[in-house]
C-alpha cells in the first residue's frame, strides 16, 4: 500500500551511539520533513527537504543530520545520541509546498529511547 | 517563542454534544491553517484546513472558524462521537514558507 513507512517503529540506544531513523515514501512527493513530538511542545520541525539533494534546518536541528540522495528516502541520523533526544519522531511528506490544499502526510512514527 | 498555542491540554465531551477546540497564533504572516488528528501509536492525519481569505470552512461534522483580528481559530465537531477521541493539533504556515508550525495539541475525550 502506498504511503510513508518509518523504520524502526521502536529503538532503544545508549548515550553517545549513532542511530539512523529511516523514512521511505511511495508517492514521489517533492517535500519531506522530520518532526519530533514531545509532551508540552507538540510537533517541532527538525529538518526538511524540498527535493533530492536539497535540505534545510528546521526549528530544532542540533545533533541531527539528514540526507536525501533519492526522492523517496529521507533518513535522519543522530550522530551522538543524548537523553534529550528521547522522543517520538515523525517523517512527513507533501506533494507541493505545504498549504491548505497540500497538507502533510505523516508516517506512523519511531519511538526512540536514549538510555 | 510559541507562535501557535493550544492552551487547553485536554477537553472532555459527552457523545452527541459539540466539541470546540481552540488555537491562538501570534504570527500575522500565517496564511494557511490546518487541523490534524492523532490516535495513539499512529501518525497525525490531516482533518481540515482554511486559508486566511476565508473565515469558515466546513467538512461534514467538522467546521473550522478563523478570526484573523483576534488571531484565533477553532475546530467544531458536531455531533461528537467516541471515535473522535484523539489528540488534535492545529498548525499554520505563511504562503510560500513551505513548513508547518504546530501547536502543543489538545486531548479530546468523547464519553459514550
Amino acid at each position: 500500500d502506498a504511503g510513508i513507512t518509518q523504520s524502526p517503529r521502536y529503538k532503544i540506544t545508549e548515550t553517545g551511539r549513532q542511530v539512523t531513523l529511516m523514512c521511505h515514501q511511495t508517492w514521489s512527493h517533492s517535500y519531506m520533513f522530520w518532526y519530533r513530538q514531545d509532551l508540552g511542545h507538540g510537533l517541532r520541525l527538525i529538518y526538511y527537504s524540498a527535493a533530492a539533494d536539497i535540505t534545510d534546518k528546521g526549528e530544532v536541528p542540533d545533533g541531527y543530520v539528514v540526507s536525501r540522495s533519492k526522492t523517496e528516502n529521507f533518513p535522519l541520523t543522530l550522530e551522538s545520541a543524548t537523553r534529550s533526544q528521547t522522543s517520538v519522531y515523525f517523517c512527513a511528506s507533501s506533494e507541493e509546498e505545504v498549504g491548505s490544499n497540500s497538507p502533510l502526510h505523516f508516517g506512523n512514527g519511531t519511538r526512540l529511547t536514549v538510555t | 517563542d510559541q507562535q501557535v498555542k493550544q492552551n487547553s491540554p485536554s477537553l472532555s465531551v459527552q457523545e452527541g454534544r459539540i466539541s470546540i477546540l481552540n488555537c491562538d497564533y501570534t504570527n500575522s504572516m500565517f496564511d494557511y491553517f490546518l487541523w490534524y488528528k492523532k490516535y495513539p501509536a499512529e501518525g497525525p492525519t490531516f482533518l481540515i484546513s482554511i486559508s486566511s481569505i476565508k473565515d469558515k470552512n466546513e467538512d461534514g461534522r467538522f467546521t473550522v472558524f478563523l478570526n484573523k483580528s483576534a488571531k484565533h481559530l477553532s475546530l467544531h465537531i458536531v455531533p461528537s462521537q467516541p471515535g473522535d477521541s484523539a489528540v488534535y493539533f492545529c498548525a499554520a504556515t505563511p504562503r510560500g514558507y513551505g513548513k508547518l508550525t504546530f501547536g502543543q495539541g489538545t486531548i479530546l475525550t468523547v464519553h459514550p
